[in-house]
């Protein structure tokens, strides 16, 4: 079963628009992550946040959590095309184990 | 990068076979997992190691088994292939404690089954 559902599953911008992806999960969690994953390569962990935390950056990433509704959104400031990539939110519902959702597909056009 | 190698890489089996892949670490980590990657299910979690023969089964663990004899290696059977199982098998591993914190992940192996 998906826990985390990404909107949207596609998205195309220019070089230097800001990109946000949305993440939506159905039950509580100890911590979401965000992973970016390059054709034909494994997945790249990209950044934690924990169920106590609202918001996190990292470089030209931010994140934020919002528990009360069950989402996280991730945003790319200042966009390149070597951000092409398909990202993925991935929570830890205090399994132990990460369930991850099906994607959102960044095209970044210089 | 952490230190995860996959093997083969690519395989082409036919309906029927065993398949075993491999997956070997460098970073003593203690927590290691077998996922499948296929388009329209992002990636699922099939079966996942806590220690040397400690493993415990994932959200799709149906016609696959696993073995952990030693920390470095994580092994995925398919003891019978079905064309359903063709799909890209990511190996991750992790070093925490209660396994639900950051994972690394391997290149990934192709399986097309015939």
């Amino acid at each position: 079963s998906q826990q985390g559902e990404e909107d949207p599953q596609a998205l195309s911008i220019q070089e230097g628009e800001n990109a946000t992806m949305n993440c939506s999960y159905k039950t509580s969690i100890n911590n979401l992550q965000w992973y970016r994953q390059n054709s034909g390569r494994g997945l790249v962990h990209l950044i934690l946040i924990r169920s106590n935390e609202r918001e996190k950056h990292s470089g030209r990433l931010r994140v934020t959590l919002d528990t009360s509704k069950k989402s996280s959104s991730l945003l790319i400031t200042a966009s390149r095309a070597a951000d092409t990539a398909s990202y993925f939110c991935a929570t830890d519902a205090f399994g132990g184990k990460l369930i991850f959702g099906q994607g959102t597909e960044l095209s970044v056009k210089p | 990068d952490a230190g995860i190698t996959q093997s083969p890489r690519h395989k082409v089996t036919e309906t029927g076979t065993p398949v075993t892949l491999r997956c070997h670490q460098t970073e003593n980590h203690r927590y290691m997992y077998w996922y499948r990657q296929d388009p329209g299910h992002g990636l699922r979690l099939i079966h996942y190691s806590y220690g040397v023969k400690d493993t415990d089964k994932g959200e799709v663990s149906d016609g696959y088994s696993v073995s952990r004899s030693k920390t470095e290696d994580f092994l995925l059977t398919l003891e019978s292939a079905t064309s359903s199982q063709t799909s890209v098998y990511f190996c991750a591993i992790s070093e925490s404690r209660g396994g639900g914190e950051t994972q690394y992940f391997g290149p990934g192996t192709r399986l097309l089954v015939l």
